[in-house]
């Protein structure tokens, strides 16, 4: 079965770190792109940065570059976000999702995980 | 940045019903749009790429048509369990875009 699980959410400060993980399984991982994708409590959903297969080449929404680093390690099929710098305005929950195409560059998420929420207040 | 404009904001219909969702973009996407369904407390689901294309496993009552900044999802007789949001999002630029959703509500 493919399957997404992210881990990593939780209750942090303004200004604080966080790093998510989005543990894959049921496809060859490597074959495809990966991206993130958030929403904030009651809103609608906002893609925030993706990377390849590879791992060598990535791409961000403006509201996050700078501060997010999206990452891979394909010997573990995970993937990964870094978060630092965090503002009030990055609470939400965030979706790692799977690209549609292999080979493909965020053109549509077939395949999500369940979430994990990241709360930023002091 | 693309901007994806969805009407109506919300939809009320009753089971069994014909919705039809409209999306908007603020300049050409070609035919790159997909179109995603959400139920509360749920993962958004893939229904629609490129415009017209069914995902994996997506009945056939539900149907995308449209392409450079006017398309429409079209759910052909509405089941109790397709009343959730519905977004769009378009790959044709970046940043990727998504519509802010429709709510599609029984009525």
């Amino acid at each position: 079965e493919v399957q997404l699980l992210e881990s990593g959410g939780g209750l942090v400060q303004p200004g604080g770190s966080l790093r998510l993980s989005c543990a894959a399984s049921g496809f060859t991982f490597t074959s495809y792109a990966m991206s993130w994708v958030r929403q904030a409590p009651g809103k609608g959903l906002e893609w925030v940065s993706v990377i390849s297969g590879s791992g060598d080449t990535t791409k961000y929404a403006d509201s996050v570059k700078g501060r997010f680093t999206i990452s891979r390690d394909n010997s573990k099929n995970t993937l990964y976000l870094q978060m630092n710098s965090l503002r009030v305005e990055d609470t939400a929950v965030y979706y790692c999702a799977k690209d549609h195409y292999s080979s493909a560059w965020a053109y549509a998420f077939d395949i999500w995980g369940q979430g994990t929420m990241v709360t930023v207040s002091s | 940045e693309i901007v994806l404009t969805q009407s109506p904001a919300t939809l009320s219909l009753s089971p069994g019903e014909r919705a039809t969702l409209s999306c908007r973009a603020s300049q050409s996407v070609s035919s790159y749009l997909a179109w995603y369904q959400q139920k509360p407390g749920q993962a958004p689901r893939l229904l629609i790429y490129d415009a017209s294309n069914r995902a994996t496993g997506i009945p056939a009552r539900f149907s995308g048509s449209g392409s450079g900044t006017d398309f429409t999802l079209t759910i052909s007789s509405l089941e109790p369990e397709d009343f959730a949001v519905y977004y769009c999002q378009q790959r044709n630029y970046w940043p990727r875009t998504f519509g802010q959703g429709t709510k599609v509500e029984i009525k």
